[in-house]
């Protein structure tokens, strides 16, 4: 099992590119979630879909835009990305809207913002 | 403002011994606290959770105290083994749901 799959792992933009970043999972989880995380912060929620169909705001959603594709796929666009959105950025899956946080993580993608 | 905080940043134990991560949280309205770990290069895993109307849980040789009044919980490892070096997480969520508050981490580094 696969589980939750991240691409790409590196990727470094000029100020102003976009890009998206793609997340599949194959345990058929309903809920879908992005994380970022930098130096001293822990993780911040950026946006989750608690089903599919439903996207949500997280706690630093500025600057990002999500699709959930479907079941499997949720995906986050930085439109025009800047030197702030520099981090690493986690994917995340849960059974539903209703487990306690049992969250499983894809293994992350590096985002450089020059 | 910090709703979840992990004050020490780095703690090294001999193996064996135990390690004590610590972590405050300052909202009392908090449903479930959970702590995962985190290698490089790698995702982070959940390890163990406790509900808000509990005081410990146990799995094996990992162990969360919760201290509802101090608003501080703590996770036992015991003993501790080289493979637990890692980064822990300390995370919070309210009701239900994946929508956690992270902490800062701890990296925990065990010596043989």
């Amino acid at each position: 099992n696969a589980g939750v799959t991240q691409t790409p792992k590196f990727q470094v933009l000029k100020t102003g590119q976009s890009m998206t970043l793609q997340c599949a999972q194959d345990m058929n989880h309903n809920s879908m979630y992005w994380y970022r995380q930098d130096p001293g912060m822990g993780l911040r929620l950026i946006y989750y879909s608690a089903s599919e169909g439903t996207t949500d705001k997280g706690e630093v959603p500025n600057g990002y835009n999500v699709s959930r594709l479907n079941k499997r796929e949720f995906s986050l666009r930085l439109e025009s990305a800047a030197p702030s959105q520099t981090s690493v950025y986690f994917c995340a899956s849960s059974q539903g809207p209703a487990n306690t946080g049992e969250l499983f993580f894809g293994e992350g993608s590096r985002l450089t913002v020059l | 403002d910090q709703q979840v905080k992990q004050n020490s940043p780095s703690l090294s134990v001999q193996e064996g011994r135990i390690s004590i991560l610590n972590c405050d949280y300052t909202n009392s309205m908090f449903d479930y606290f959970l702590w995962y770990k985190k290698y490089p290069a790698e995702g982070p895993t959940f390890l163990i959770s406790i509900s808000s109307i509990k005081d410990k849980n146990e799995d094996g040789r990992f162990t969360v105290f919760l201290n509802k009044s101090a608003k501080h919980l703590s996770l036992h490892i015991v003993p501790s083994q080289p493979g637990d070096s890692a980064v822990y997480f300390c995370a919070a969520n309210f009701g239900r749901g994946g929508k956690l508050i992270f902490g800062q981490g701890t990296e925990l580094s065990v010596k043989p």
